[in-house]
């Protein structure tokens, strides 16, 4: 079984902190996501990463960046987070294929309540 | 750019059909996608289609693609309240390929009433 893991299901944060939320798939994938998913709005790229190292910006990258120096792991921090960062954060995986579909494994997502 | 629709909610009553509903922009997709939330869950995908395609048939499930209206739909058949949840359509982008991107809508919420 595909397991995709996120370090927190809940998280309080205050204006300006810095916060770092972790993401570490066991399948060897090569891909790598990370949405905020609000109501209304659906899942939003943030930003995503091809392999170790390598990362590409999203829809909605401002105000956030990530580092993936281990291929399981994929981090996204927010500098100085802001009110407007409040919700459900979600990454997923997904194996290169070449021609085939792309599937994508999700964890159970991180809710960040930033006061 | 490329643009996928959804409705926001959908209602019905147990053992009725559900439609959920989704229109692409992007007609170079090669592959269309139906990802469940169940609450306080990631997405699952549930069944996917692809482009050549006009029908595909799993179990209680029937998926429609429409290609030149750029239209694609789920049918749930005999709609249990285990299927209330949020339902997400996706496509694969031009050039996705290596990186494995999706375009997701906005997710419709399915509301199973007994």
């Amino acid at each position: 079984d595909v397991k995709v893991t996120q370090s927190s299901r809940y998280l309080v944060k205050r204006t300006g902190e810095k916060v770092f939320l972790e993401c570490v798939q066991d399948m060897d994938h090569e891909n790598m996501f990370w949405y905020r998913q609000d109501p209304g709005l659906g899942l939003r790229l943030i930003y995503f990463s091809y392999d170790v190292k390598m990362k590409e910006k999203g829809d909605i990258p401002e105000g956030y960046s990530v580092s993936r120096e281990k291929k399981e792991r994929f981090s996204l921090i927010l500098e100085s987070a802001s009110t407007n960062q409040t919700s459900m954060y979600l990454c997923a995986s997904s194996p290169r294929l070449a021609g085939g579909p792309n599937e994508q494994f999700f964890g159970p997502g991180t809710r960040l309540t930033v006061l | 750019g490329e643009d996928v629709e959804q409705s926001l909610f959908l209602s019905v009553r147990e053992g009725d059909s559900s439609v959920i509903n989704c229109t692409y922009t992007d007609s170079s997709s090669t592959y269309l996608y139906w990802y469940k939330q169940e609450p306080g869950a990631g997405l699952q995908l549930l069944t996917y289609i692809f482009s050549n395609m006009d029908m595909k048939q799993d179990q209680r499930l029937t998926v429609l693609l429409n290609k030149k209206d750029k239209h694609l739909s789920l049918r749930i058949a005999d709609t249990q309240t285990g299927d209330s949840a949020i339902y997400f359509c996706a496509e694969s982008p031009w050039g996705s390929s290596n990186t494995g991107k999706l375009i997701f809508g906005q997710g419709t919420t399915l509301q199973v009433k007994p």
